[in-house]
């Protein structure tokens, strides 16, 4: 099955700088990679995803990279603020005829430092 | 954006008793739920998928005679946890797909922590 690994688990960034947190994936027929922000004692919330036949995708601050033949893809969070504090987990899923189920990476504490 | 819901937020319960947990799709008809598991710090773990009108796909490890999978209707799951013991307190989070959305998208209820005493 698939595995999705995570780096770095914690991350501190002063505000205003950037954060990048990066994935790796097993299954190169995956082809979906959402990422999600989780707060504490909340649900996750996509943020981005970005599919196989795309390379990059931004968001005003986020962005999200995507290297398939690598089998990597990383979110970009730029111009931080002490709002973008929280857990972000990357997921990847496989085709499944609508029945795409999701495997998670490890999760990244991000903790933005005012 | 697509809403989801989750009842109870929080449940405390004694060992040995049942609790269901509710997920319900808000504005859109989810004819596919999944539910996770959550301990502290870690990631989500699936336990299992639902579809409606048909017996839960439950992973590997996870008994489905504990976690009882109804998903009755287009926009409402239901996980009961039979016989609850400590082990089992975690955070549980259910998700559902729009099949009218885009291919892979998730949205997630606000999760619901178990307690059990």
């Amino acid at each position: 099955g698939e595995n999705v690994e995570q780096h770095p688990s914690t991350l501190s960034v002063q505000e205003g700088d950037s954060a990048v947190i990066k994935c790796t994936y097993s299954d190169s027929a995956s082809n979906y990679f959402p990422w999600y922000k989780q707060e504490l004692g909340k649900g996750p919330q996509l943020i981005i995803d970005i599919r196989s036949n795309v390379g990059e995708k931004k968001d005003q601050r986020i962005a999200v990279t995507l290297n398939k033949t690598a089998k990597h893809f990383s979110l970009h969070i730029t111009e931080t603020q002490p709002e973008d504090s929280a857990v972000y987990f990357c997921a990847a899923a496989r085709p499944a005829g609508g029945n795409e189920k999701l495997t998670f990476g490890t999760g990244t504490r991000l903790t933005i430092i005012p | 954006g697509a809403v989801v819901s989750q009842h109870p937020s929080r449940v405390i319960c004694k060992s040995g008793t049942s609790v269901k947990i509710e997920c319900r799709s808000l504005d859109f008809q989810a004819t596919t739920m999944f539910w996770y598991r959550q301990f502290p710090k870690q990631s989500l773990m699936l336990m299992a998928t639902s579809n409606e009108g048909s017996k839960a796909t439950y992973e590997q490890g996870v008994e489905k005679d504990k976690f009882l999978i109804n998903h009755a209707s287009l926009t409402l799951s239901t996980l009961t946890v039979t016989s609850a013991h400590p082990e089992d307190s975690s955070f549980y989070i259910c998700s559902a797909r729009d099949p009218t959305g885009r291919t892979g998208e998730l949205f997630f209820g606000e999760g619901s922590r178990l307690t059990v005493l």
